[in-house]
């Protein structure tokens, strides 16, 4: 079955510190994943996406994400953390071509000043 | 482009009533989703059209609900008889299929969402 695991519910990090979310996935074929970031009262963003090619995407905002098949993992990481980073972040994962996603539980991110 | 629009943004009821939403979606996009998220979970797929033909529905969505997009334009999601558990947020997100498959580049955009609260 087709799933994705964000086995972080919160995370709490200082401003400026380093930043990595965990996503793993399970899907039968070639997965295109995807990083949404969902603020309160707002939609959901996409972060970034990655279909295939080099395996480390670049997103907005100064996120970045590393595709690992081996570990069937998809981490979203950020070097320095801004307060206004907070937000609930979600890992999603489709098929080539096709049109619907799963998405994950989220994660919470917290900001210390 | 003002992006995807849904209307309305809350939407307080009792139990038993009918409720609509309403979904615009970016303008040359030909397909439309409806999610719902409820609390501390991510969005769960409901149905999609590609124009106005509905090609699939989620086993999440009962008899009572029903989507429409009557002119391939903007949507509507009708939940009838309303019950408790249909309180969660429903989202509608747009995208443009390209290629003779229609393959989808993936990228939703999603509106703010429609909160209904069933009393």
């Amino acid at each position: 079955a087709q799933s994705v695991t964000q086995p972080d519910i919160h995370i709490t990090v200082s401003e400026g510190a380093s930043l990595e979310l965990r996503c793993n996935y399970s899907y039968g074929a070639t997965p295109y994943l995807f990083w949404y970031v969902q603020s309160p009262g707002q939609g959901l963003q996409l972060l970034l996406k990655y279909f295939s090619g080099d395996t480390l995407v670049q997103g907005i905002k100064g996120f970045e994400a590393e595709f690992k098949r081996s570990q069937s993992s998809f981490n979203l990481r950020k070097p320095s953390v801004h307060w206004s980073d907070a937000a609930e972040y979600f890992c999603a994962v489709g098929a080539a071509g096709s049109y619907k996603l799963i998405f994950g539980s989220g994660t919470r991110l917290l900001v210390r000043p | 482009d003002t992006g995807v629009s849904q209307d309305p943004r809350h939407k307080i009821t009792k139990r038993g009533q009918n409720v609509t939403f309403r979904c615009d979606p970016i303008s040359e996009h030909n397909r439309l989703y409806w999610y719902r998220q409820t609390l501390g979970q991510g969005p769960e797929f409901l149905t999609y059209f590609q124009n106005e033909a509905q090609l699939e529905k989620s086993r999440l969505l009962s008899d009572r609900f029903s989507a429409e997009r009557p002119k391939g334009s903007f949507s509507t999601l009708e939940i009838q008889r309303t019950e408790q558990g249909d309180s969660a947020m429903y989202l509608c997100a747009s995208s443009l299929a390209k290629g003779k498959a229609g393959s989808n580049t993936g990228e939703l955009f999603f509106g703010e969402g429609s909160r209904l609260t069933v009393l």
